[in-house]
C-alpha cells in the first residue's frame, strides 16, 4: 500500500538544464496536485489535475510544465532549471477536490538548483 | 489578499507540559480549516480539520483544536506533549470548498525537550 510515490528522492541541476518530476498514486484518486515548500512561505500549489484529462494552475505555475499521464501519474516538469526553484517538491491527491475527501503527500523531493 | 498567519515559527517545550500553536486567518464568510503534522524528510499528514459543526474539534495523537469565528482563529492544543510530537505545524484554510485553493501558513516547528 505505497500511497504517493514521488521520484527522485534527490536532484541536483545547474542553471538551465531541464528535468521531470514523476509522481505516482495507487489509490484511484481523481485530483492531484503539485506545491513546492520554501523556508518560511509553508506549501504553495503550482499546478493541479481536478480529473484525468485537466489540468490547471495554481498559486505558482511560472518556469513549470506538468501532464496529468493517466489517472495514477502526474508529472512536473522544469524545462530551464533557476536558482529560485531550488526546493522540495510535494505531489499530493485527493479521492476529489471537494474537502471531505483527504488529501494524501508524498515525501517530496528536495531539488538544488547551482 | 486571503492569509493564514501562524504566529510562531518555533516553540520550545518540555515533555508533558501542555502545548497551544497559534493560527489566525483573514477573515471571511466561511472558512474551512485544517491542521498538518510534517515529521522530518516526509510528506504532510492531516491531524484534524474544520468543516462545520462542532467548533471544537479533536483529531489524531491526542491534539484538538478550536475554531473561533470572532477572534479568525483555530488554535491547535494537546495538554501533554511527548517527544515523538517533535515535528512542524501547518495551519491552512480554504476559502472555497476546495483544495485547489488552500492557502498554508509558514508553519511552527515543535520542538520537545525531555
Amino acid at each position: 500500500n505505497a500511497g504517493v510515490t514521488q521520484t527522485p528522492k534527490f536532484q541536483v541541476l545547474k542553471t538551465g538544464q531541464s528535468m521531470t518530476l514523476q509522481c505516482a498514486q495507487d489509490m484511484n484518486h481523481n485530483s492531484m496536485y503539485w506545491y513546492r515548500q520554501d523556508p518560511g512561505m509553508g506549501l504553495r500549489l503550482i499546478y493541479y489535475s481536478a480529473s484525468e484529462g485537466t489540468t490547471d494552475k495554481g498559486e505558482v505555475p511560472n518556469g513549470y510544465n506538468v501532464s496529468r499521464l493517466n489517472k495514477r501519474e502526474f508529472s512536473l516538469r522544469l524545462e530551464s532549471a533557476a536558482p529560485s526553484q531550488t526546493s522540495v517538491y510535494f505531489c499530493a491527491s485527493s479521492e476529489a477536490g471537494g474537502l471531505n475527501s483527504p488529501l494524501h503527500f508524498g515525501n517530496g523531493t528536495r531539488l538544488t538548483v547551482t | 489578499a486571503q492569509s493564514v498567519t501562524q504566529l510562531d515559527s518555533q516553540v520550545p517545550v518540555f515533555e508533558e507540559a501542555p502545548v497551544e500553536l497559534r493560527c489566525n486567518y483573514s477573515s471571511s464568510v466561511s472558512v474551512y480549516l485544517f491542521w498538518y503534522v510534517q515529521y522530518p524528510n516526509q510528506g504532510l499528514q492531516l491531524l484534524l480539520k474544520y468543516l462545520s459543526g462542532s467548533t471544537l474539534v479533536k483529531g489524531i495523537n491526542g491534539f484538538e483544536a478550536e475554531f473561533n469565528k470572532s477572534q479568525t482563529s483555530f488554535h491547535l492544543r494537546k495538554p501533554s506533549v511527548h517527544i515523538s510530537d517533535t515535528a512542524e505545524y501547518f495551519c491552512a484554510v480554504s476559502y472555497s470548498g476546495g483544495y485547489n485553493k488552500l492557502i498554508f501558513g509558514a508553519g511552527t516547528r515543535l520542538a520537545v525537550h525531555p
